[in-house]
């Protein structure tokens, strides 16, 4: 069964402080990763999304590194901001058609 | 430029009363999801429509149903909501299947239905 595991479940961090949060996945065959930022009551938003050949993708603060051989995957948010407050999701795709798995998220509190 | 509309973005509706939620889409992509979101939880894939074809999860109750009369709309309908089915419900667009990598899936801002 395909599964996404995040970790850590939420997250307490300083502004301007970095942090790390991961993703481990069983996904087969594997086609690509996903980093969402969802802020409460809205919409996932796109960060990343890296295919099996990709083992780094930056956007902005946001670093998504990926290890398909271990299948892992992390996300490095650099010198926080109140605003990168927000639940982050994993999710990942298969080859095989449209089957997208996703992870539980990743609560972050940045405070002040 | 909102990209995903989703109408309402809050909708209250009776136990067992039929309610229906829309989703319009400016992107003219092939493919639009449905998910339920309940509180702090992953989004929960109900079903996709590629164009005209229907995809049903195997896992979605009877009770909920969609129709895409054309590409920027789609429609959720909960033939008789039950209080288990108060939740945040996620519209998304893709111009291709997401199993390439290669498109980009854009959500809605949700609507968050409860049900009394």
């Amino acid at each position: 069964k395909n599964q996404v595991e995040q970790s850590p479940q939420s997250l307490i961090i300083l502004e301007g402080k970095n942090c790390t949060l991961q993703c481990n996945y069983t996904v087969s065959p594997f086609s690509n990763l996903r980093w969402y930022k969802q802020d409460t009551g809205r919409g996932p938003v796109s960060l990343t999304i890296m295919t099996f050949s990709e083992n780094t993708k930056s956007n902005g603060r946001y670093t998504a590194t990926l290890d398909a051989d271990t299948k892992q995957s992390s996300l490095h948010i650099t010198a926080s901001q109140l605003s990168d407050s927000a639940s982050y999701i994993c999710v990942v795709s298969d080859n095989a058609g449209n089957m997208l798995t996703f992870g539980g998220g990743t609560r972050l509190m940045v405070k002040p | 430029d909102a990209m995903v509309i989703q109408n309402p973005r809050y909708q209250v509706t009776q136990f067992g009363k039929p309610v229906t939620l829309s989703c319009s889409q400016t992107l003219n992509h092939n493919v639009m999801y449905w998910y339920q979101q309940k509180s702090s939880q992953a989004p929960k894939l109900l079903f996709h429509y590629y164009d005209k074809d229907f995809n049903n999860e195997a896992d979605t109750p009877d009770n909920f149903q969609s129709r895409r009369p054309n590409t920027s709309f789609c429609f959720l309908d909960i033939r008789s909501p039950g209080l288990g089915d108060a939740a945040m419900y996620l519209c998304a667009t893709s111009a291709g299947m997401t199993g390439t990598g290669r498109y980009e899936q854009y959500f809605g801002p949700g609507t968050r239905l409860t049900v009394t």
